[in-house]
């Protein structure tokens, strides 16, 4: 299976400001995914990341809140916009290779205060 | 470590027990589905898949079991040991898309 990495591995940010998490692939995959984990939940899917063009959003997530970018096929970014206590949440990315498997990064811890 | 999954189902057996994990899931079009373990302060970990032309299979000390009639997936662990705890979720994937779907997740806690 693939190797993937996050940055930063955790944050803890102010109110109204924005965080660009990073997701690292040590292969080219051909699948990028966001997802959210809210304490004490399961994944929510946010999008899925396209190589050189926009993110597909899942319902009730919009790229003004969480602009997402791929411009290679090992990496992506995600970006939590303008942010409140309700964004603090685990976020993960995942990739797919050529199998239907999906694996996941280690996550990214995100605190708003 | 942070906690994942505070208020979820938990399942506790003790060490060398056989555990059995049940999911059910919401998409009778469904055709592949996976397991994932996830430790606290990590992300989740593949531990094995079963596509829909399938009932059962087999990995090292798991088996999922996949009964499309009552949309039902279990997780069998056997000879439980300490490093199986943690939050186990099945996922689910539509016939016509690339897309997981989450069950709730299950706390396994082994004690000695």
């Amino acid at each position: 299976s693939a190797v993937i990495s996050q940055k930063p591995s955790r944050d803890i940010c102010q109110r109204g400001t924005s965080l660009t998490i990073q997701c690292q692939v040590d292969s080219q995959v051909t699948m990028m995914f966001w997802y959210r984990q809210q304490p004490g939940q399961s994944l929510t899917l946010i999008a899925t990341a396209n190589q050189g063009s926009e993110a597909t959003y899942e319902s009730g997530f919009v790229i003004d809140k969480f602009p997402i970018s791929r411009p290679n096929l090992t990496f992506s970014t995600l970006t939590v916009s303008n942010m409140s206590p309700e964004d603090s949440s685990i976020y993960l990315c995942s990739v797919a290779g050529v199998t239907d498997t999906q694996y996941f990064g280690p996550g990214t811890r995100l605190t708003v205060l | 470590g942070e906690s994942v999954g505070l208020h979820l189902p938990t399942l506790s057996v003790q060490e060398g027990d056989n555990s059995i994990i049940n999911c059910a899931y919401s998409n009778s079009a469904s055709d592949y589905f996976i397991w994932y373990k996830q430790e606290s302060g990590k992300g989740p970990q593949f531990i094995i898949d079963i596509r829909s032309n399938m009932d059962k299979r087999q990995g090292q000390r798991v088996t999922v079991l996949l009964n499309k009639t009552v949309k039902h997936l279990s997780l069998q662990i056997a000879a439980t040991q300490p490093g199986d705890s943690a939050v186990y979720f099945c996922a689910e994937r539509g016939e016509v898309t690339d897309k997981l779907i989450f069950g709730t997740g299950t706390r396994l806690q082994v004690f000695p």
